[in-house]
């Protein structure tokens, strides 16, 4: 079966702080996608990751993708109250016939 | 604006009733899905369209269906409304780069 799974699936964390939200796939994806959702709101791309060893960085986020390992990262750096947000990544490629397989997404809460 | 339009954006209706939720892809894209995400739910894939052929089906009922016209715009139908389909629908549409542009979607109230 492919599976996306993410952890945590909740994460509460104060301003200032650092922290990685993981994204492990079962598949042989060819392309790894991360996008965040406000409450109530669409679902805005962050990054798409091509091939292994591939990172970007946007602001406070950086993304990196190890293909061998099956896992991609979200790392915040310096949280800010503004990236409160539900984060999914998610996989396409061969085995999903190019089908989205989506984590179950990560809600992260940023305290003032 | 992600350049792919979902009307409405608001939708309440009494159950036992059909609705009609529109898109229009992202200019010069040819695949559109179609995902349901309930309240604090994941998204569920329903259906994808290329080019005006069906190409995948997912956890689609059989009350609803969906269709892509020449002009490339799709329509989602939704029957026999129930409260259970409450719930956030939102088209995307992909060309040939990798990555998927979503709509704003369509917030379906049921009552």
């Amino acid at each position: 079966e492919l599976k996306v799974e993410q952890n945590p699936l909740f994460l509460s964390m104060q301003e200032g702080k650092n922290y990685t939200i993981y994204c492990n796939y079962s598949t042989t994806s060819d392309r790894l996608y991360w996008y965040r959702q406000d409450p109530g709101k669409s679902l805005e791309s962050l990054f798409v990751l091509l091939s292994n060893g591939a990172v970007k960085q946007e602001g406070r986020l950086m993304a990196s993708l190890d293909t061998k390992a099956r896992l991609s990262t979200l790392h915040i750096t310096a949280a800010v109250h503004d990236l409160s947000a539900t984060y999914f990544c998610a996989v396409d490629g061969a085995d999903s016939n190019y089908q989205l397989i989506w984590g179950a997404g990560t809600k992260l809460i940023i305290k003032p | 604006d992600s350049g792919v339009t979902q009307t409405p954006k608001h939708l309440i209706t009494a159950t036992g009733q059909r609705v009609t939720l529109r898109c229009s892809p992202r200019s010069g894209d040819l695949s559109v899905y179609w995902y349901q995400q309930s309240l604090d739910q994941g998204l569920q894939f329903l259906i994808q369209y290329y080019n005006g052929e069906e190409r995948a089906k997912g956890n689609i009922l059989e009350r609803f269906s969906a269709q892509q016209f020449p002009d490339l715009h799709s329509e989602l139908n939704l029957s026999s409304l129930e409260l259970g389909d409450s719930a956030l629908y939102f088209c995307a549409s992909s060309g040939t780069a990798p990555g998927y542009t979503f709509g704003s979607g369509t917030r379906l109230t049921v009552v």
